[in-house]
């Protein structure tokens, strides 16, 4: 079956450490690719997203995530974090075969510390 | 911007009962999803909606149905509400095709005693 996986249930990190969070996935075909945070008690908002191109793309608030499709891997990484980026991040992926429908991973809550 | 609005942000009822969520889209868009989201399982597919009055089955559809007689409207119906079914109930919209990212409504916590 088709399935995300991320690595990481819990993180928690100090202000300005590098963060990276691993996302894999399943599926041999042609995918587009995306990574969705949450903030606490807020709904799920499209934080950068991949669907061809350069491997390595750049979303909102410096976050970027590169695609290895060697390794069926889309990893999220930032180089300094932010108490502000305490949230919960979700790797999601679109076979391309299957219309708008995403398959989520488990989610990874990131604790900052300031 | 596009917003999805679900009716409720609570709701608690009664085990048997028949529950109804309700999403609402301004931005014309083909597709709708009702997901869930518990801990430690990320949000996993009910259902679906790629046009008024089609729906296709998602990942955990037992125990649900769905309605969609608008565009902009797309119904979440618990037949007969277990407990099992306490969750958070998030709907999403987006453009059709593969590569339109989903907006999200701000979701459904539901308790079912």
């Amino acid at each position: 079956a088709q399935s995300v996986s991320q690595h990481n249930h819990h993180v928690i990190l100090s202000e300005a450490a590098s963060l990276e969070l691993g996302c894999n996935y399943s599926y041999g075909g042609t995918v587009n690719l995306f990574w969705y945070v949450q903030y606490p008690g807020q709904h799920l908002q499209l934080l950068l997203k991949y669907f061809s191109g350069d491997p390595l793309v750049k979303g909102i608030k410096g976050f970027e995530a590169e695609f290895i499709k060697s390794k069926f891997s889309f990893n999220l990484r930032k180089p300094s974090v932010q108490w502000s980026d305490t949230a919960e991040y979700f790797c999601a992926v679109n076979p391309y075969n299957q219309g708008g429908k995403l398959i989520f991973g488990q989610g990874t809550e990131l604790s900052v510390k300031p | 911007d596009v917003k999805v609005t679900q009716s409720s942000r609570y709701l608690v009822k009664r085990t048997g009962e028949k529950v109804f969520l309700e999403c609402v889209q301004d931005m014309d868009h083909e597709n709708m999803f009702w997901y869930r989201q518990d801990p430690g399982l990320g949000l996993r597919l009910i259902y679906f909606s790629y046009d008024v009055k089609m729906k296709e089955k998602g990942d955990i559809p037992e125990g649900y149905s769905v309605s969609r007689e608008k565009k902009e409207r797309f119904s979440l119906i618990l037949e007969s509400a277990s407990t099992n079914q306490t969750s958070m109930y998030l709907c999403a919209s987006s453009r059709g095709g593969g590569n339109s990212p989903l907006h999200f409504g701000n979701g459904t916590r539901l308790t079912v005693t």
